[in-house]
């Protein structure tokens, strides 16, 4: 089967830096994906990583190590509406069907 | 230029009956899948349409049907809902190939009593 596990809560205060790990079990892999949800909206992408190493895209960095099964988020300079439910996810074979992971509740604090 | 739009929002049924959710993909995109997300977990794939056809489906009953219209709209159907149907049902749009982005809906909150 086909898993993907994140710490379920984690907190941080305004400013600061946060990283959200995901670890997965997958028959395939294609790339790792990271989506934001606010308050059971629309899941919103945020970044893509196919290749080991680092991507950046302005405060939001995405890490994935192949070997290890593993990836995480990069939040910097941690703002309030950064609060929100962040979820690791991979496409589902080759096609563009999601599997998503547990999901990680970030509360950021004044 | 429109994203993805879901309807209703929020409704309220009673066991046994019938839901139909309806979404409009993003404009240019051709394939919409369909997720349900209970509280507190991550959303779960029920099944994606391309070309007016089911092309993948999740692990959920045939309750669960859809359609997707020639505008590559699409609807979800569940029937005899059930108390554990509750859920945020997130419509998904995106072009056939499967490194493009998703994008999402804003999703309709379906609460069964």
């Amino acid at each position: 089967g086909q898993s993907l596990e994140q710490p379920s809560e984690v907190t941080a205060v305004e400013g600061a830096i946060v990283q959200i790990n995901c670890t997965y079990q997958t028959s395939g892999f294609y790339g790792l994906s990271w989506y934001q949800q606010h308050d059971g909206g629309a899941p919103t992408f945020l970044s893509y990583n196919a290749l080991d190493g680092l991507e950046e895209t302005g405060r939001f960095s995405s890490f994935l190590s192949r070997s290890d099964s593993y990836g995480y988020l990069l939040l910097q300079e941690l703002q309030m509406k950064d609060s929100a439910s962040y979820f690791c996810a991979v496409p589902g074979g080759a096609t563009n069907k999601l599997i998503f992971g547990t999901g990680t509740l970030l509360a950021v604090q004044p | 230029d429109a994203g993805v739009t879901q309807s209703p929002t929020h409704l309220i049924k009673t066991r046994g009956q019938q839901v139909t959710l309806r979404c409009s993909p993003k404009s240019g995109h051709d394939t919409v899948s369909w997720y349900q997300q209970a509280l507190g977990q991550g959303p779960q794939f029920i099944f994606q349409y391309y070309e007016e056809e089911e092309r993948q489906r999740g692990n959920f009953p045939d309750r669960f049907s859809g359609h997707q219209f020639p505008n590559y709209s699409s609807e979800l159907n569940v029937n005899a809902l059930l108390l554990g149907d509750s859920a945020l049902y997130l419509c998904a749009s995106s072009l056939a190939n499967p490194v493009d982005t998703i994008y999402f809906g804003e999703g309709s909150w379906l609460t069964v009593v």
